[in-house]
């Protein structure tokens, strides 16, 4: 069964950096792409970016395109979000989503999720 | 980039009633919209993808219209584990955005 499995909750000082991984497993890893979402405590969910497994191609919300970066590693099928310069703000449970299937950027499977806490 | 509107942000109904939620798109989309439920400390789960096919497992009380900007999701007659917030989101090209979210309770 397809399962994503991400990395354990991080707590951080502002102007440091977390990289989240996902390790995708039950699919063959590289003919899905994988976004990532986060969502702030009591908030909505925010697209963060995408990447695709086959290529490395990315495509990543003009919000954090200066701050995140998204890669795989197809030998242990694993993504990695990177987030630099963190503040408070960026407190969130960060996801990671599989396209549903190829050129389908909708999500099916989700990660569990990993809390990113910025403070001081 | 294409902005997604949803109303009402929030909204209580009857066990029973049918309960209608509105997504709308800056530009136009097709029917690259889908739906997802989020219950409270649980990961979204899609409900219905191109605008109105049914996610396996779903139950068929959900319903999804539209085409161009506007898209509604419905809920045919509200059940009590229906309570949750609910997002569109767009899926053409990117940024897959998605909406800010509508939460649904029990009256």
């Amino acid at each position: 069964q397809v399962q994503l499995v991400q990395s354990g909750g991080e707590v951080k000082k502002p102007g440091a950096s977390v990289k989240v991984s996902c390790k995708a497993s039950g699919y063959s890893f590289t003919s899905n792409g994988i976004s990532w979402v986060r969502q702030a405590p009591g908030q909505g969910l925010e697209w963060m970016g995408w990447i695709s497994a086959y290529n490395g191609d990315t495509h990543y919300a003009q919000k954090f395109q200066d701050r995140v970066t998204l890669t795989t590693d197809t030998s242990t099928s694993t993504a990695y979000m990177e987030l630099r310069s963190l503040r408070s703000e960026d407190t969130a449970v960060y996801y990671c989503a599989r396209d549903y299937w190829s050129g389908k950027y909708f999500y099916e499977y989700w990660g569990q999720g990993t809390l990113v806490t910025v403070s001081s | 980039d294409i902005q997604m509107t949803q109303s009402p942000s929030s909204l209580s109904a009857s066990v029973g009633d049918r309960v209608t939620i509105s997504c709308r798109a800056s530009q136009a989309i097709v029917n690259y919209l889908a739906w997802y439920q989020q219950k409270p400390g649980k990961v979204p789960k899609v409900l219905i993808y191109s605008t109105s096919t049914l996610q396996s497992g779903v139950p068929s009380r959900f319903s999804g219209s539209g085409s161009g900007t506007n898209f509604t999701l419905t809920i045919s007659s509200l059940q009590p584990e229906d309570v949750a917030t609910y997002y569109c989101q767009k899926y053409n090209n990117a940024p897959f955005t998605f909406g800010p979210g509508t939460k649904v309770d029990i009256k």
